[in-house]
């Protein structure tokens, strides 16, 4: 099974309707991050937690939410999706530590979101 | 401002015919490079992380290095199968989060 998976993997919606992307992780990190990915940009940071009571904020936050339901569960939430909001979403995970081997992150499948 | 360029956009090789691709980068405290592999429709899977310049790694026909400015990815004698978007990231200790370049597309022909 993988480590880390993303509900759904695909996803249709129109503008304005509210969104909620799920990611769930069994490697036993504490650390979660959720990024989009668009065509020639590369992957943007929009919230990360580094456990449950810790969120922050990231590079493109603005119209979008989080919620860390427990250590292994981190949610992404549009509340009002709008068409520039169309990409793929991924999931990520790492340990927790002052270390910089606790840096690398581990990545989901992707959620590949269109807002018409 | 914390950045990272990773050259070029897309490369075609032949199969067997090796290839370097570049990643450049300006960062605050470097704790860390990171390489990663992409498959279309699918999440980035982590290949090397280097933590100081004159550090290589390698895996199969893989082989990174890094210096104060630049990593490269050498692939030797590359397959088809190595066809995938390469991706780039540093880990900014000033900003204490991972910056990714925009990748590169390797497209292996047999």
């Amino acid at each position: 099974d993988a480590d880390v998976t993303q509900t759904p993997r695909n996803r249709i919606t129109k503008t304005g309707k509210r969104i909620m992307l799920e990611c769930s992780q069994t490697k036993g990190h504490d650390r979660m991050y959720w990024y989009r990915q668009d065509p020639g940009l590369g992957l943007r940071l929009i919230y990360y937690s580094f456990d449950v009571k810790d969120i922050n904020k990231g590079e493109i936050s603005d119209g979008y939410s989080v919620s860390r339901q427990a250590q292994a569960k981190f949610s992404l939430s549009l509340e009002s999706a709008i068409p520039n909001q169309t990409a793929l979403y991924f999931c990520a995970t790492s340990e927790l530590g002052q270390g910089a081997s606790t840096d690398t992150q581990y990545f989901g499948p992707g959620t590949r979101l269109t807002v018409l | 401002e914390d950045q990272v360029t990773q050259s070029p956009e897309a490369l075609r090789p032949q199969e067997g015919e090796s290839s370097s691709l570049n990643c450049s980068y300006t960062v605050s405290g470097l704790r860390g490079l990171f390489w990663y592999r992409q498959d279309p429709g699918k999440g980035p899977e982590f290949l090397f992380t280097l933590y100081s310049a004159g550090e290589e790694k390698e895996k199969e026909r893989l082989k990174a290095t890094l210096t104060k400015k630049e990593s490269f990815l050498h692939i030797t004698a590359p397959k088809p199968e190595d066809s995938a978007t390469y991706l780039c990231a540093v880990f900014s200790g000033g900003y204490n989060k991972l910056i990714f370049g925009a990748g590169t597309r390797l497209a292996v022909h047999p």
